[in-house]
């Protein structure tokens, strides 16, 4: 079945470290996004990718990057930069025309 | 800028009972889709419905409607024949002609009780 696979689902790190999120989708869906949800809040844009080697900035990207070398991944990398990075993360994926808009189950980090 | 606003935190509905959960939201873009997601515990977002913003209909997908009324800008959610495992978290979204750029709202928890 085809889907979305964020892996692990729990994560734990120690502050100042970096942490790299992992995101796979087999539904050959050309856009794929990271979110942030904080506990009672809805969700945040991080950052987005349209096509392979290219990605945009979302509404809280500070402190996070990503990369996008295959259609099918998209991970995110939680940098030390990031002042508050425990929450939970949930990746997404579309078609071009934003139709079929998939979530994964998402990974919840805890920085300690 | 876009913004959505969900206002009621949260609340308790009874088994078989219809629930209605308010979405406002402000945009200045001529064309943009509305979205509903349920969020169990589990944390996985799960559609629900949408509804574009030249649609003239209001859009349903089985015991959910969406009473879309652009003018006052609401879209909201009617659960009919509420069911245990409506109890979750639900999410108002949406999509305007920025590529890619969902807004969510806060969310409504909702409770279902026998």
């Amino acid at each position: 079945d085809g889907g979305i696979t964020q892996s692990p689902k729990y994560l734990f790190r120690k502050e100042g470290q970096n942490v790299t999120l992992s995101c796979e989708q087999n539904l050959n869906h050309d856009a794929m996004y990271w979110y942030r949800q904080d506990p009672g809040q809805g969700l945040r844009l991080i950052y987005y990718s349209q096509i392979v080697n290219d990605f945009q900035k979302g509404d809280i990207a500070e402190g996070y990057s990503v990369s996008r070398e295959k259609k099918e991944s998209f991970p995110l990398t939680v940098t030390s930069a990031q002042k508050n990075p425990t929450a939970f993360y949930l990746c997404a994926s579309s078609t071009y025309d934003r139709s079929g808009y998939t979530f994964g189950s998402g990974t919840r980090l805890t920085v300690v | 800028a876009q913004k959505i606003t969900q206002t009621q935190p949260g609340m308790f509905v009874q088994e078989k009972e219809a629930v209605t959960l308010d979405c406002t939201y402000d945009t200045s873009d001529q064309s943009y889709g509305l979205f509903w997601y349920k969020q169990p515990s589990s944390g996985e977002m799960i559609f629900l419905i949408y509804q574009g913003s030249y649609d003239e209909q209001n859009a349903t997908e089985g015991r959910y409607s969406l009473n879309f009324q652009k003018a006052r800008k609401s879209a909201n959610l009617v659960i009919s024949a509420s069911q245990l495992g409506d109890s979750a978290m639900y999410f108002c979204a949406m999509e305007g002609d920025s590529w890619g750029k969902f807004q969510f709202g806060a969310g409504t928890q909702v409770v279902v009780t026998p």
